[in-house]
């Protein structure tokens, strides 16, 4: 069964200073696709960045960057510079190819970015 | 419109009566996918289309939850003799194509706010 795990339900961090959001994943399946997606409080969900199981590199969207650390299964979210604009719900996701195209997401991590 | 649409944005409805919620996916999309965000809880996936046919149904909770898809593009799902518990945000998102690539990024519509009272 796939599982996706964010322990954090909450994080603060202070406006320009680096967060990492933390997500853990389970599949057997050897082709998987992560995904971050951020939530604001206006409530539509916003795409921000993927990461293949086959690729070398770790993903990189301007301020977004993905930890992937396959053997630990872990898939962090690295925000730097944060912005007041960044404070919102963040949901990890996982894909995998047998799964029916079934998206599984997690239970996701509020982010709150003081001035 | 450039995104995924939904509507209504927001239904209130009695306890037993029968809803129905709308997605226009983005133009040229062909894959679909409903999912349910109860309050404070992450996605929960209910059914994905590809083209008019749905493949995988099985997130869908109840026999009192259907969904079609006509012509690849509007989706309805239809919630019968709706519970309180059916309360939450139904999600609507699309993407180019389900493919066999686990990479297609789903655009997701700003949701239809359930309310069952």
């Amino acid at each position: 069964a796939q599982k996706i795990t964010q322990t954090q339900p909450g994080m603060f961090v202070q406006e320009k200073e680096a967060v990492t959001l933390d997500c853990t994943y389970d599949t057997s399946d050897p082709s998987y696709g992560l995904f971050w997606y951020k939530q604001p409080s206006s409530g539509e969900m916003i795409f921000l960045i993927y990461q293949g199981s086959y690729d070398q590199q770790n993903a990189t969207e301007g301020r977004y960057s993905l930890n992937f650390q396959k053997a630990r299964k872990s898939a962090n979210l690295v925000i730097s510079a944060s912005q007041l604009g960044d404070s919102a719900m963040y949901f990890c996701a996982m894909r995998v190819n047998t799964g029916g195209f079934k998206t599984i997401f997690g239970a996701g991590t509020r982010l709150f970015v003081k001035a | 419109g450039a995104g995924v649409s939904q509507s209504p944005s927001n239904k209130v409805t009695e306890k037993g009566k029968d809803v129905e919620l709308r997605c226009d996916p983005i133009s040229g999309h062909t894959a679909l996918y409903w999912y349910r965000q109860s309050l404070g809880q992450g996605l929960e996936f209910l059914i994905y289309f590809q083209g008019n046919s749905a493949p995988d149904k099985s997130g869908l909770p109840s026999d009192r939850f259907s969904a079609e898809r006509t012509g690849g593009s509007v989706s309805t799902l239809t919630i019968q003799r709706t519970q309180q518990e059916d309360s939450a945000v139904y999600l609507c998102a699309s993407s180019l194509k389900a493919a066999r690539m686990s990479q297609e990024t789903q655009y997701f519509g700003p949701g239809t706010r359930l309310l069952v009272l």
